[in-house]
C-alpha cells in the first residue's frame, strides 16, 4: 500500500532555532496536511494545503509556522523560531478529495 | 466550538472479550466520522462513516454512526493482544479539505 513518508523521525533542536520537517505525500494525492500531537494529548490539526496554497489553518498555526511544496513531491513544515511548547509529534497526511487521510509515521520534535 | 468526546479514556480487557468504544461529537457542518488505530506512531485508518445506521465491518471490527444522536461506536469482538492501541475518533466538519477534529482517544489494553 502506498504510504506517506516523513523525515527525520526524530529532531532535537535548541529553543529559538529554525526547523524544517519534511514529508513526501502519496503521489496522486491532492490535499496535504500537518497535524501535531503533544505527549499525552490529542492529535490537533495545524494546516491543510491544496493547489499550492493553504486552504485552512488552525489557531496553532501562527506566524512562526509556514508550509511549502518546493518541488512537486515534498511538503515541508517550517518552524522559524522554536519554543519549548512546540515539542510534539508532527504528523504529515495526504488524501484525495472526500477520502480518508493517510498519515505518515511522524517526526518527534524535541525543543530544548 | 467543535468537540469530539471519546469514552472510556482507557479500557483493560482479557483476550476474547468484546469491547465497545464510544465517540460523541458536536461539529459544525458534519461531513464524516473516521476511526483510526494508533499503535506506535502513525494513526492507521479503520473506518469512514458518512451515513446513519449503516454498519461498516472489517473482520472483528465494526462501526456505526448515529447522526441524529451525534455519536458513533466501534466494536471489537474476540479481542486479541494485537488490538492493544489507542483508538482515535475524528470528525470532519467546517468547510471542506478533509480537516479532522480528533478526540483524545481510548487506550485499549488487551491482556492474555
Amino acid at each position: 500500500e502506498p504510504e506517506v513518508t516523513q523525515t527525520p523521525s526524530h529532531q532535537v533542536t535548541q529553543m529559538g532555532q529554525e526547523v524544517i520537517l519534511r514529508c513526501v505525500p502519496i503521489s496522486n494525492h491532492l490535499y496535504f496536511y500537518w497535524y501535531r500531537q503533544i505527549l499525552g494529548q490529542k492529535v490537533e490539526f495545524l494546516v491543510s494545503f491544496y493547489n499550492n496554497e493553504i486552504s485552512e489553518k488552525s489557531e496553532i498555526f501562527d506566524d512562526q509556522f509556514s508550509v511549502e511544496r518546493p518541488d512537486g513531491s515534498n511538503f515541508t513544515l517550517k518552524i522559524r523560531s522554536t519554543k519549548l511548547e512546540d515539542s510534539a509529534m508532527y504528523f504529515c497526511a495526504s488524501s484525495v478529495p472526500n477520502e480518508k487521510l493517510f498519515f505518515g509515521s511522524g517526526t518527534q520534535l524535541s525543543v530544548l | 466550538e467543535d468537540k469530539v468526546v471519546q469514552s472510556p479514556l482507557s479500557l483493560v480487557v482479557h483476550e476474547g472479550d468484546t469491547v465497545t468504544l464510544n465517540c460523541s461529537y458536536e461539529v459544525t457542518n458534519f461531513r464524516s466520522l473516521l476511526w483510526y488505530k494508533q499503535e506506535k506512531k502513525a494513526p492507521t485508518f479503520l473506518f469512514m462513516l458518512t451515513s446513519s445506521g449503516i454498519e461498516k465491518k472489517s473482520g472483528r471490527l465494526s462501526s456505526i454512526l448515529d447522526k441524529k444522536e451525534l455519536f458513533s461506536i466501534l466494536n471489537i469482538t474476540a479481542t486479541q493482544t494485537g488490538d492493544s492501541a489507542i483508538y482515535l475518533c475524528a470528525v470532519e466538519g467546517q468547510t471542506g479539505a478533509n480537516n479532522l477534529f480528533f478526540g483524545t482517544g481510548t487506550r485499549l489494553t488487551v491482556i492474555p
